[in-house]
């Protein structure tokens, strides 16, 4: 039950697009389409922002997308806002237990 | 509206036990896999521990199994987590997570109960 790889930091000005990846293995990102994407803003609760690696729930606006290559999952940030700026985590399905990423910091400059 | 309250943390010497309670409401509850996810302070998110919606299928992460039980009362719509042989590192917010049917990720987070192991 590894934790998934993350960059620790990722920055970009507003407007700009950044890439968050998250590299795992074949026993988790790669054996299963189950990759999930949360935003955590500080003292706050996760919310889903991505789900089965591409799908946005209700209410996630279209900056925010998500692929999948191999063990390694990526989220997409375009047209970076203020309010993106936040710690955001990946997570994956591995068959009888879920794990998390590291989280990635976002600094919008 | 969708609702998650957890209950039951505090300070607790290491070696001691816990009992956290998660309320649900705004769904119905009985029909909704659950899960447990901790933070500890300034780090990462861990998944804790996973159950079905009867209760029959349970999974806990390695670092927690043989210490920590979960189990759910349907008509109460409560999810409980009983935390035994507490160590340092289980000081963390522990949050409940509602399991989204079939496409296992988690829609609906608690605010979440802080535990503290200290002496």
């Amino acid at each position: 039950q590894s934790a998934l790889t993350q960059p620790r930091s990722v920055s970009g000005s507003p407007g700009q697009s950044v890439t968050i990846s998250c590299a795992g293995t074949s026993s988790d990102v790669g054996g299963y389409n189950y990759v999930s994407w949360y935003q955590q803003h500080p003292g706050r609760a996760p919310k889903v922002m991505i789900y089965d690696v591409t799908k946005r729930p209700s209410g996630v606006p279209d900056r925010f997308s998500g692929s999948k290559s191999g063990n390694t999952a990526s989220l997409a940030i375009s047209g970076l806002q203020a309010d993106d700026e936040a710690d955001y985590y990946c997570c994956s399905y591995a068959g009888t237990y879920w794990v998390f990423g590291g989280g990635t910091k976002l600094t919008v400059l | 509206e969708v609702q998650l309250v957890e209950s039951g943390g505090g300070l607790e010497q290491p070696g001691g036990s816990l009992r956290l309670s998660c309320t649900a409401s705004g769904f119905t509850f009985s029909s909704y896999e659950m899960n447990w996810v901790r933070q500890a302070p300034g780090k990462g998110l861990e998944w804790v521990s996973y159950i079905s919606t009867s209760g029959t299928t349970i999974f806990y992460a390695d670092s927690v199994k043989g210490r920590f039980t979960v189990s759910r009362d349907n008509a109460k719509s409560s999810l409980y987590l009983q935390v035994n042989s507490l160590r340092a590192e289980d000081t963390a917010i522990y949050y409940c997570a509602r399991g989204f049917p079939y496409d296992l990720y988690f829609d609906y987070w608690g605010q979440g109960t802080l535990v503290t192991v200290s002496s």
